[in-house]
């Protein structure tokens, strides 16, 4: 069974930019996480989807969204890039939604922004 | 609010020896508790995870945890450290909202010398 996969691995991008990353969740799994992996604020999560639906979100600003589709995969979009956007964006994936679940992550995107 | 703390933000030790490395949680509700490794570049992949079954948890590559309630621990042990145990490795806890949240600790950086 195929992994979770994500696209593009490496993005440079400047400030002001655009950029939308794209995950692939393991077949069958319904749910899509999304984390900010940086040096200075560790692992925070960003937003999960299930079924389409942002089931939540963390404490990002709006320049941070996201959908799904109904293959289950997903999409992240942050706009109008700063500095501080450059991170390692990892997206996770579970069967449903439930908190004990594994979530199985992908290699992640790697940002860059100049 | 879930949370958890790592003890030492780098760990050395040398090959064969006890590795241990230290996990507090906090957590209103009974907790899911997870341990995850990142080698370099890559994305986080799961070592073992306590949801209220056994209180010891074995997982994979010979690293088990256990779950102690009144300490509010979940340590991460293995008896004879590989340098292939070089990584990062990252205690985190379910939100207890219900659905696919990750609360991550600051991660502890092990390195397993010859």
């Amino acid at each position: 069974k195929a992994g979770v996969t994500q696209t593009p691995r490496y993005l440079i991008k400047t400030r002001g930019q655009q950029v939308t990353l794209s995950c692939s969740p393991i077949s069958g799994h319904r749910s899509v996480s999304w984390y900010q992996q940086t040096p200075g604020q560790g692992l925070q999560f960003l937003f999960e989807y299930f079924s389409e639906t942002q089931r939540n979100k963390g404490n990002f600003p709006g320049r941070f969204s996201g959908r799904q589709f109904s293959n289950s995969r997903s999409e992240m979009n942050v706009s109008t890039l700063e500095l501080g956007d450059s991170a390692l964006y990892l997206c996770a994936s579970s069967l449903l939604s439930t908190e004990q679940e594994t979530q199985y992550f992908g290699p992640g995107t790697r940002l860059l922004v100049l | 609010a879930q949370s958890v703390t790592q003890l030492g933000s780098h760990v050395s030790v040398s090959e064969g020896a006890l590795v241990l490395l230290r996990c507090n949680y906090s957590s209103s509700v009974p907790p899911y508790l997870f341990w995850y490794v990142q080698y370099p570049n890559q994305g986080l992949q799961l070592l073992l995870k306590y949801t209220s079954a056994a209180t010891l948890v074995k997982g994979i590559n010979g690293f088990e945890a256990e779950f102690k309630k009144s300490e509010t621990s979940f340590h991460l042990t293995k008896p004879s450290a590989h340098m292939s145990d070089t990584a990062e490795y990252f205690c985190a806890v379910s939100a207890g909202t219900g659905f696919q949240k990750l609360v991550f600790g600051t991660g502890t950086r092990l390195l397993v010398s010859p």
